[in-house]
C-alpha cells in the first residue's frame, strides 16, 4: 500500500486560508468516506482534526474543514493563526482493511 | 481523563525482540479498536497495525513492512494493548504510538499516547 500523496509544504499569512490536498486511489481515499486529518506539533503526539472526511471532533476550531472529491481529500484552514503552524497528515482506511497515511505537509504561517 | 500510556521501549540489537504495552484509562477499552503507529525521527507517520474488539473477533491487520514479524494483542481485563516485535531491523527504529478508533463505522484516531522510543542498533 503506497502512502497517500500530500504536498511537502504550504504556507500562508495570518488570516488567510490554505488548502492541503491528499491524493490516493480508488482502493483507499476513493472507496469509503473514511479519511481523517491530524495535526502534529514538534515533539508532540498527533491530534485528530477531521474524521470521516468532514467531521470535526469536539473542541477543534471550525476554522478547520475537510472535503473529498473522488480519490482526493482536502483540508482547509481558514483565518490562519500562528498556532496552526505544524505538520499535517491525512489518513485513509483501505479496501484491504488496513490504514495508510500521507507523507505529511509542513504548514508555515508567514 | 481519557488516556493512553505506552511503555516498553528501549535499545535492542538487530534481530532481537521487544514488547510494547499500551495502558488505557478513562474510556471503555473493550469496544475500541486499537492501532499502533510509528514515526522515525524526522519522518512521517507510518501505520503499523491494529486489533479490533471482541465483537469483531479481535481481528488483526498489519502493514506489509511488519507483517510476519510483529503481533498485536490485547487484554481487555487489563485495559491494555500490546505490540510484540520480533526479528527487529534497524529500520524499525522509531517512536511508537498507540491510538484508538472509538467505535465501528467511523474513522478518526481520537486518542493518542505520548509514544515510546524503540532504537534498533548494534
Amino acid at each position: 500500500q503506497s502512502a497517500l500523496t500530500q504536498p511537502a509544504s504550504v504556507s500562508g499569512s495570518p488570516g488567510q486560508s490554505i488548502t492541503i490536498s491528499c491524493t490516493g486511489t480508488s482502493s483507499d481515499v476513493g472507496v469509503y468516506n473514511y479519511v481523517s486529518w491530524y495535526q502534529q506539533h514538534p515533539g508532540k503526539a498527533p491530534k485528530l482534526m477531521i474524521y470521516d472526511v468532514s467531521n470535526r471532533p469536539s473542541g477543534v476550531s471550525n476554522r478547520f474543514s475537510g472535503s473529498k472529491s473522488g480519490n482526493t481529500a482536502s483540508l482547509t484552514i481558514s483565518g490562519l493563526q500562528a498556532e496552526d503552524e505544524a505538520d499535517y497528515y491525512c489518513s485513509s482506511y483501505t479496501s484491504s482493511s488496513t490504514v495508510v497515511f500521507g507523507g505529511g505537509t509542513k504548514l508555515t504561517v508567514l | 481523563e481519557v488516556q493512553l500510556v505506552e511503555s516498553g521501549g528501549g535499545l535492542v540489537q538487530p534481530g532481537g525482540s521487544l514488547k510494547l504495552s499500551c495502558a488505557a484509562s478513562g474510556f471503555t477499552f473493550s469496544v475500541s479498536a486499537m492501532h499502533w503507529v510509528r514515526q522515525a525521527s524526522g519522518k512521517g507517520l507510518e501505520w503499523v497495525g491494529r486489533i479490533r474488539s471482541k465483537a469483531n473477533s479481535y481481528a488483526t491487520a498489519y502493514a506489509a513492512s511488519v507483517k510476519g514479524r510483529f503481533t498485536i494483542s490485547r487484554d481487555d481485563s487489563k485495559n491494555t494493548a500490546y505490540l510484540q516485535m520480533n526479528s527487529l531491523k534497524t529500520e524499525d527504529t522509531a517512536v511508537y504510538y498507540c491510538t484508538r478508533l472509538p467505535r465501528d463505522y467511523t474513522y478518526g484516531m481520537d486518542v493518542w499516547g505520548q509514544g515510546t522510543t524503540v532504537t534498533v542498533s548494534s
